[in-house]
This record gives C-alpha cells, sequence and structure tokens, in this order.
C-alpha cells in the first residue's frame, strides 16, 4: 500500500539557519502531495501542495517540489524563525482512495 | 476551505465510559474522515463517513469501538467506547477541500482525550 516516509527528528537549528526535511513515498498511482503542519496545542493546517510532477508548492517562505523520480517532495526553507517550531508532516492522497497517508512526522525547533 | 468545529476541545475520562466527539462544518461536503494520534505519533485513519450509509473503517478499527454517526452532509459524530488508558489520543475530523483530492483537506482542531 501507500506509504510516506520523513526524515527521523527532532530537528533543532538556530534562526536564519537553512531547513531540509526529506519526504519519500511509496504509491501505486499518481498521488498528490502535501505538508501540514502543527503548531504546539493546535490541530493540523495545510502548509502547501503539489499536485502533478515538477510542481512546487509554496507557502511562508517553505517550499516543496514535486520530484517523480525520485519519489520524493523535500520540505525547505531558506531562513527558519523561532515561530517555525511545530510538527511537519508530510503526506499523499491518490484519487481513488480519497483519504491521507501521513509520515511520521519531524518534530522542529527553532532557537534564537 | 471549510471551516470545521470540532468538540469538546479535550476531555479526561474514566476508563469503561465512552465519549462522543462532535464535528460540524460550515458547508455541505460528502465524506467526512475521522483520524487519530497517538502520542508522539503520527495520523491514523480509523474511518471515513458518508451521509445516508455506513462509515467504512481502516484494518485495525471496529465499529464496536469507534461508532459514527453521520446524520446529514455537515455534521459527524465519533464515539470511542469502552475507554482503556489505551485511547488516550488526539482525534481530529477532516473533510476534503473544495475541488477535489488535490486540494487537499481541513482538519478540525482535534479533541485530546485522556483516559484513567
Amino acid at each position: 500500500g501507500d506509504s510516506v516516509t520523513q526524515m527521523e527528528g527532532p530537528v533543532t537549528l538556530s534562526e536564519e539557519a537553512f531547513l531540509t526535511i526529506n519526504c519519500t513515498y511509496t504509491a501505486t498511482g499518481y498521488p498528490s502531495l502535501f505538508w501540514y503542519v502543527q503548531y504546539p496545542g493546535e490541530g493540523l493546517q495545510l502548509l502547501l501542495k503539489a499536485t502533478k510532477a515538477d510542481d512546487k508548492g509554496s507557502n511562508k517562505g517553505f517550499e516543496a517540489t514535486y520530484r517523480k523520480e525520485t519519489t520524493s517532495f523535500h520540505l525547505e526553507k531558506g531562513s527558519v524563525q523561532v515561530s517555525d517550531s511545530a510538527v511537519y508532516f508530510c503526506a499523499l492522497s491518490e484519487a481513488y482512495a480519497q483519504k491521507l497517508v501521513f509520515g511520521q512526522g519531524t518534530r522542529l525547533t527553532i532557537n534564537p | 476551505s471549510a471551516v470545521i468545529s470540532q468538540k469538546p476541545s479535550r476531555d479526561i475520562c474514566q476508563r469503561g465510559t465512552s465519549l462522543t466527539i462532535q464535528c460540524q462544518v460550515d458547508s455541505q461536503v460528502t465524506m467526512m474522515f475521522w483520524y487519530r494520534q497517538q502520542p508522539g505519533q503520527s495520523l491514523t485513519l480509523i474511518a471515513t463517513a458518508n451521509q445516508g450509509s455506513e462509515a467504512t473503517y481502516e484494518s485495525g478499527f471496529v465499529i464496536d469501538k469507534f461508532p459514527i454517526s453521520r446524520p446529514n452532509l455537515t455534521f459527524s459524530t465519533l464515539t470511542v467506547s469502552n475507554m482503556s488508558p489505551e485511547d488516550s489520543s488526539i482525534y481530529l475530523c477532516s473533510v476534503e477541500n473544495d475541488g477535489g483530492t488535490g486540494y487537499g483537506y481541513t482538519f478540525g482542531s482535534g479533541t485530546r482525550l485522556t483516559v484513567v
């Protein structure tokens, strides 16, 4: 079945550092890919998405590119802020299944 | 995107009791999804609820333990029955955004359940 694998966490960075959180997937079809963020004590929010190969999703300075050849959707940000501290989830959805399959989540802590 | 109101936001319950979680959506949606997030873990789909039909449960989840109601296109409930400490989790409902799968899903704020 479909699956999503994220890099192990937790990740701790200093403010203004460059961020990469790796995400790879296994799917039988052509899924849509998502990054969700969960801030402390809050629910999940959609951060960005991409629906087909080579699409780049972007939001709040974060970017991720749908790479079909490497089945990856890595999350990047050029300069992180303390307010980016949260848990980040990579997820996929296939149209036929109409449900989200999540990675295990990566806890990110940004120190001032 | 839809707006979901989920309640209660948290509860502490005695083992052996049941808790019903409600989700109200501000627009009509065909399917609603219920997820569980165990402490420090990712989200796992419990079931998919269509209006007017029985919910479809994922492997490892059964209707007797997690009965779901879907009386109309804007509302659903999930009941956690005969609770044990292992049921302590965050429970979230979700709906697909307008436009289909590629537009993502909106989540409720979650119900943090602690069973003592």
